[in-house]
């Protein structure tokens, strides 16, 4: 089935590491999007991409890096300059600046804890 | 910048209508969304309309837009508990590549 796929779904990590979340689709949708999650401030945009190759910053870029060599994947590194990386983080999708909607597809979600 | 709003709390009674309500800042969006969220999951599109719409249904969900007050809402009819979970506005604005969303409303259903 269809679909992205976010991994790990849990991860911990010891303050001053850098961690990568992967985010992998199959649905052949153009543009992709890392959005962290806090309790009471909703989504916020992080990076985005529309082609291959190309991405953008979004609201709160400082301490993360993506990359996106491939079509069907958009990683996220979490870097050891991220002041309070604790968070759920939501890869999504959707297809391109043509499509009907725009309806964005979500993954289920990497926690990442820092200890 | 651009800015979505909601409340972050509403608590009905099971049966009864629940409304979230939405307030946004531009003013040449093309598509506002209601998303919902499941404890620990993604979000999953409920429902999107049109700016040149004043309102559409889909079965117990009834979404209203006034374009003059920049106010979306979302009434689902017959709430039950199976409709627990953070429900978010969102908005697509001028530019197509980024959607903003609001902080998210949880609802939470009493018997």
């Amino acid at each position: 089935d269809g679909g992205i796929t976010q991994s790990p779904k849990y991860l911990f990590r010891k303050e001053g590491q850098n961690v990568t979340l992967s985010c992998e689709q199959n649905l052949n949708h153009d543009a992709m999007y890392w959005y962290r999650q806090d309790p009471g401030q909703g989504l916020r945009l992080i990076y985005y991409s529309q082609i291959v190759n190309d991405f953008q910053k979004g609201d709160i870029a400082e301490g993360y890096s993506v990359s996106r060599e491939k079509k069907e994947s958009f990683p996220l590194t979490v870097t050891s300059a991220q002041k309070n990386p604790t968070a759920f983080y939501l890869c999504a999708s959707r297809p391109g600046e043509l499509s009907n909607t725009g309806e964005l597809f979500f993954g289920e979600g990497s926690r990442l804890t820092v200890l | 910048g651009e800015d979505v709003e909601q409340s972050l709390f509403l608590s009905v009674r099971e049966g009864d209508s629940s409304v979230i309500n939405c307030t946004y800042t531009d003013s040449s969006s093309t598509y506002l969304y209601w998303y919902k969220q499941e404890p620990g999951a993604g979000l999953q599109l409920l429902t999107y309309i049109f700016s040149n719409m004043d309102m559409k249904q889909d079965q117990r969900l009834t979404v209203l837009l006034n374009k003059k007050d920049k106010h979306l809402s979302l009434r689902i009819a017959d709430t039950q508990t199976g409709d627990s979970a953070i429900y978010f506005c969102a908005d697509s604005y001028s530019s197509a590549s980024k959607i903003i969303f609001g902080s998210g409303t949880r609802l939470s259903i009493r018997p």
